[in-house]
């Protein structure tokens, strides 16, 4: 079954780097997934499709402080020199046979 | 600049209707396929439904197949989602999403701001 683990939440302060994990269940370390980002009551955005090998196609105007990276069934989510308009839920979504699939969702805090 | 715009939301009894309606703009939306996703009162998101640009295939989460239908007017740049035999547990904001593809690439480029459907008696 395919799966996305993230953590619940996660912290950092002002100025700070911080690194999101998403985690693909057993047996699907190969696949590419999308984040997203979701402001406070607003709709999600689009960050970037993450490939397996670690290469990333950002959304237009996101800014160079998000990037990804990959490692086997891990797939990353780095912001650096972080602000407080960052302070958001950050989902991770993947796909495969006729189905989308979300993680739970990370409730990021800058500090 | 892509614009989603989500309508058709409200309060509905368990076992009715609804149909919600996304009204695209600023690029061409025959081209691409488009998808509905929905997020419960403070829960995650959740992938409901997906249609291919031009084409009749479709896709469906086991949790609405057989009770919801999405489909689009290519003439009115719309994506519609009809919701039949509706539950509770499809009380949520729905969200249009619009994929970077033509054939369904499975995530989403752009997002609308989502239309609220509550199911209660």
């Amino acid at each position: 079954q395919l799966v996305l683990t993230q953590s619940p939440s996660a912290s950092a302060s002002l100025g700070a780097s911080v690194k999101l994990t998403c985690t693909l269940s057993s047996g699907h370390s190969s696949y590419d997934i999308a984040w997203h980002q979701q402001l406070p009551e607003k709709g999600p955005r689009y960050l970037m499709k993450l490939n397996s090998d670690g290469s990333h196609t950002k959304g237009d105007g996101i800014p160079d402080r998000f990037s990804g990276s990959s490692s086997g069934a891990e797939r990353y989510l780095t912001i650096s020199s972080l602000q407080s308009e960052d302070e958001a839920d950050y989902y991770c979504q993947t796909w495969g046979s006729g189905i989308a699939v979300f993680g739970g969702g990370t409730q990021l805090t800058v500090l | 600049e892509v614009q989603l715009l989500e309508s058709g939301g409200g309060l509905v009894q368990p076992w009715g209707s609804l149909r919600l309606s996304c009204a695209a703009s600023g690029f061409t939306f025959k081209n691409y396929a488009m998808s509905w996703v929905r997020q419960a009162p403070g829960k995650g998101l959740e992938w409901v439904s997906s249609i291919g640009g031009g084409r009749d295939d479709s896709y469906y989460a086991d949790s609405v197949k057989g009770r919801f239908t999405i489909s689009r007017d290519i003439s009115k740049n719309t994506l519609y989602l009809q919701m039949n035999s509706l539950r509770a547990e499809d009380t949520a904001i729905y969200f249009c999403a619009k994929d970077p593809n033509s054939g369904w690439s499975g995530y989403f480029d752009s997002w609308g701001q989502g239309t609220l459907v509550g199911v209660s008696s």
